[in-house]
């Protein structure tokens, strides 16, 4: 079945440092691809996506590119600021399949 | 624009009573979900409905029901609560894929934190 993995958190960051957090997954066909971020108390939104192989998405300084040969789509920044404590999950969505499945989640704190 | 709207944002129930989360999204979507959230298990699909009129089963549908009254809700009831149920509960919505799309985003509301005790 359609199922995604996270690196476990949680991640604890120095401001300005970079982060990577891996997501791999796995699929029958060609999924999209999603990053969401969920703020303390509020649901999730949508930061990034990628819809087919080699596509990188990019928002807010945040970039993941869809790698099908390795089934990996990790998330990555340069230079984190406090404003980005958050959780973050990764998704997948099959084409004419709405059935999303998502990531456990990884919690990141970035310190000043 | 309000987007997905959940109601209750809190709820506590004793064990065996019964409940429904209401959910409604303006933004003409077809497909609707329900999520629950529990610590270190991320978010895991109950119940979706691709378009109004069809229902079907998630990850973890036991001991819930859904009904998708319209194109704009989708509820979610919890017949006999039991204190595994207690969780975040999350709806969310999407549009169709039209052909040569992939997959689509989703819009979540803000959540209902149910405990069961």
């Amino acid at each position: 079945g359609n199922s995604v993995t996270q690196m476990e958190g949680p991640v604890t960051l120095s401001e300005e440092a970079f982060l990577t957090i891996n997501c791999t997954y796995t699929a029958t066909g060609y999924p999209s691809l999603f990053w969401y971020v969920q703020y303390p108390g509020e649901g999730l939104q949508l930061l990034l996506k990628a819809t087919k192989a080699d596509d990188k998405g990019s928002n807010k300084g945040f970039e993941a590119t869809y790698r099908k040969e390795t089934t990996s789509f990790h998330l990555e920044k340069g230079s984190v600021q406090v404003s980005d404590s958050a959780v973050y999950f990764c998704a997948l969505s099959r084409r004419n399949n709405n059935d999303m499945r998502f990531g456990a989640g990884t919690r990141l704190t970035v310190k000043p | 624009n309000a987007g997905v709207t959940q109601t209750p944002k809190f709820q506590v129930l004793k064990t065996g009573q019964s409940m429904t989360l209401q959910c409604a999204q303006d933004m003409n979507h077809n497909s609707m979900y329900w999520y629950r959230q529990d610590p270190g298990m991320g978010l895991r699909l109950i119940y979706y409905s691709a378009s109004e009129g069809t229902t079907d089963k998630g990850e973890v549908p036991n001991g819930y029901n859904v009904s998708r009254l319209n194109k704009r809700e989708f509820s979610l009831r919890l017949e006999s609560a039991a204190p595994s149920q207690t969780s975040v509960y999350f709806c969310a919505s999407s549009s169709k894929p039209g052909q040569g799309i992939g997959g689509t985003e989703a819009f979540f509301g803000q959540g209902t934190r149910l405990t069961v005790v």
